[in-house]
């Protein structure tokens, strides 16, 4: 079973929708991370949490919001989805350790029409 | 605020031959982290070295080994020996610590590595 796993791996859906993309660990890490990476460009960062009561925004939080129900679940809202929101979703999980990597999902891939 | 520079959009290489990937960074921070992730085709983020600012040595694991300049402010990935499955996307990234200790991670543009038997 994979230590990151995010749900669904694929969504089709319409402009004005909801969408909700779950992000699930089991490496014990209390830092987890939400990125959008768009065709030919590198990952951004959405939205990151470093314990369960912590939330902060990245670098293009703007219409995406973010719960984290436990230390091992975080979640990642789109409230009204529009097209240029399109994308590949990662989630990613670290722990306390300054050299230690990220570990990613497999990732979330998004259309919206 | 910090920056990560990949300037090779594509490569191609012949199979077992050596590679070397090339990015730059800008910071003015003195405690850094600078990551290689493997993103093949099939869309997941693969962990490949890792090198600290303070770290007198440049990393290496197995094939894989970062030739960290840190006057020139580069970190170049290395892969000896290439291998049709080392075909993917590159990307270098930097970790920037936030107040109470999350990584946050900036990423460069990418770049694509084709290896040609």
């Amino acid at each position: 079973d994979a230590d990151v796993t995010q749900t669904p791996r694929n969504r089709i859906t319409k402009t004005g929708k909801r969408i909700m993309l779950e992000c699930s660990q089991t490496k014990g890490h209390d830092r987890m991370y939400w990125y959008r990476q768009d065709p030919g460009l590198g990952l951004r960062l959405i939205y990151y949490s470093f314990d369960v009561k912590d939330i902060n925004k990245g670098e293009i939080s703007d219409g995406y919001s973010v719960s984290r129900q436990a230390q091992a679940k975080f979640s990642l809202s789109l409230e009204s989805a529009i097209p240029n929101q399109t994308a590949l979703y990662f989630c990613a999980t670290s722990d306390f350790r300054v050299q230690g990597p990220q570990h990613f999902g497999d990732g979330t891939r998004l259309s919206i029409l | 605020a910090q920056k990560i520079t990949q300037t090779q959009p594509g490569m191609f290489v012949q199979e077992k031959e050596a590679v070397t990937l090339d990015c730059t960074y800008d910071t003015s921070d003195q405690s850094y982290g600078l990551f290689w992730y493997k993103q093949p085709s099939s869309g997941e983020m693969i962990f490949l070295i890792y090198q600290g600012s303070y770290d007198e040595q440049n990393a290496t694991e197995g094939r894989y080994s970062l030739n960290f300049q840190k006057a020139r402010k580069s970190a170049n990935l290395v892969i000896s020996a290439s291998q049709l499955g080392d075909s993917a996307m590159y990307f270098c990234a930097m970790r920037e610590l936030s107040l109470g200790g999350a990584q946050k991670l900036v990423f460069g543009q990418g770049t694509r590595l084709t290896i040609n038997p």
